[in-house]
């Protein structure tokens, strides 16, 4: 089972600030990864797959890159609807897992 | 517009079993591959199994916490992907999404479950 470990934790931030989320996988994903944001009380929704493709109205401050074992997702700048938690996960084989989460936290 | 609806969820005692259902619509259903995803109350996500479709044949694959309790299976006649699940444990406590595709890119909106005596 491929492991993901996000960092960090907890990041807090002021809007307009850039925001970048780490993600690290246990072994070679080549670019099976996908980026989710979650509100609370809400679903999650897609934001990047394949490491940097945004999803279909996923606005341009938010980027994806990164291949292999380490990813980053990146908020240019911080809007207030941007402040969430945010998961990684791979898909190019199964079981698909999960990342533990970063929370973007308004400072 | 893609949705997918969640059903079947509620309070099972231990050991116990329950159905959920996902209807989906505003995609082509039967070349979709279909996942559920749960998540534990305060806790993060976890994929819990997917079937791919039938084009692609049908695959199944369970996460290992729940191999051999629950099965997963579609009726594409009806736009819907079930999640049977049996001998439900307390840590099976969980909002549970049904989620389209290879990546995970449509949710609908979960259907909790919870296991208490």
């Amino acid at each position: 089972e491929i492991v993901l470990t996000q960092s960090p934790g907890t990041l807090s931030l002021s809007p307009g600030e850039r925001a970048t989320l780490s993600c690290r996988a246990s072994q070679s994903l080549s670019s099976y990864l996908a980026w989710y944001q979650q509100k609370p009380g809400q679903a999650p929704r897609l934001l990047v797959s394949g490491a940097s493709n945004r999803a279909t109205g996923i606005p341009d401050r938010f980027s994806g890159s990164g291949s292999g074992t380490d990813f980053t997702l990146t908020i240019s700048r911080l809007e207030p609807e941007d402040f969430a938690v945010y998961y990684c996960q791979h898909y190019g084989s199964s079981p698909l897992t999960f990342g533990g989460g970063t929370k973007v936290e308004i400072k | 517009e893609v949705q997918l609806v969640e059903s079947g969820g509620g309070l099972v005692k231990p050991g116990g079993s329950l159905r959920l259902s996902c209807a989906g619509s505003g995609f082509t259903f039967s070349n979709a591959w279909m996942n559920w995803v749960r998540q534990a109350p305060g806790k993060g996500l976890e994929w819990v199994a997917r079937i791919k479709s039938e084009p692609d044949g049908g695959a199944v694959d369970y996460a290992a916490p729940v191999k051999g309790r629950f099965s997963i299976s579609r009726d594409d006649s009806k736009n819907t992907v079930y999640l049977q699940m049996n001998s439900l444990k307390t840590e099976d406590t969980a909002v549970f999404y049904c989620t389209t595709g290879w990546y995970l890119d449509f949710w609908g909106r979960g259907t909790l479950v919870t296991v208490s005596s």
